[in-house]
């Protein structure tokens, strides 16, 4: 069975663009989630989708937002990029939304913004 | 809220020696423990989890983890490490606001030498 896929693997913006990721998860996952990973730390939380529904927001700005399609695919889109923006983005897929879920991630989206 | 920490930037062992990589937690209400572990340029691995039931958890590759809640940690052991085991490990929390949204720690780097 495939895994998460993420595209694209690698994403180089300027200041200012905006950016759109895309993640497709493990087939029959309804939960997507999405993370930012800066170099040199752990993983921290965007957003979280189930069934369509926005599930979870962490503490990110409004140029962030996301979205999950009927396939269960997600977008998360990036506005205004700034220097800080650069990092791994990470998309993770469960089953179900509970607690008990492990979370499943694909390789993630590498955006450098110059 | 919930948070863990990961005490130890780098973590160094010999192959075949056993191998500790140290968590601690904090949480309101019961924790939801998580292992994972990242290699170079790919997403996260889960290992294992801790819900409910037996302190000791096994996982994957021949890892385990010991829950201690008098001292509030998780900490992930192999009894004998391999070369191959060398990558950055996250320890994480499951968020108390509901659905399977995670808490990371900053990473260990976990360096096994031949």
């Amino acid at each position: 069975d495939a895994g998460v896929t993420q595209s694209p693997t690698h994403l180089i913006k300027t200041r200012g663009q905006h950016v759109t990721l895309r993640c497709s998860p493990i087939s029959g996952h309804k939960s997507v989630s999405w993370y930012q990973q800066v170099l040199g730390q752990g993983p921290q939380f965007i957003f979280q989708y189930y069934e369509k529904e926005e599930r979870g927001r962490g503490n990110f700005p409004d140029r962030f937002s996301a979205r999950q399609f009927p396939n269960y695919s997600s977008e998360l889109n990036v506005n205004a990029l700034l220097l800080g923006d650069s990092a791994l983005y990470l998309c993770a897929s469960s089953p179900e939304a509970s607690h008990n879920s492990p979370l499943h991630f694909g390789n993630g989206t590498r955006l450098t913004v110059t | 809220a919930q948070s863990v920490a990961q005490p130890e930037d780098q973590v160094n062992v010999a192959e075949g020696n056993p191998l500790t990589v140290k968590c601690t937690y904090s949480v309101s209400g019961n924790p939801y423990l998580f292992w994972y572990v990242q290699y170079p340029n790919r997403g996260l691995q889960f290992l294992l989890k801790y819900i409910t039931g037996d302190n000791l958890v096994k996982g994957s590759y021949g890892f385990e983890a010991e829950f201690n809640k008098s001292q509030t940690s998780f900490h992930l052991k192999k009894p004998s490490a391999l070369v191959s085991d060398s990558a950055l490990y996250f320890c994480a929390v499951r968020d108390g606001g509901g659905g399977n949204k995670l808490v990371f720690g900053a990473g260990t780097i976990l360096r096994v030498k031949s």
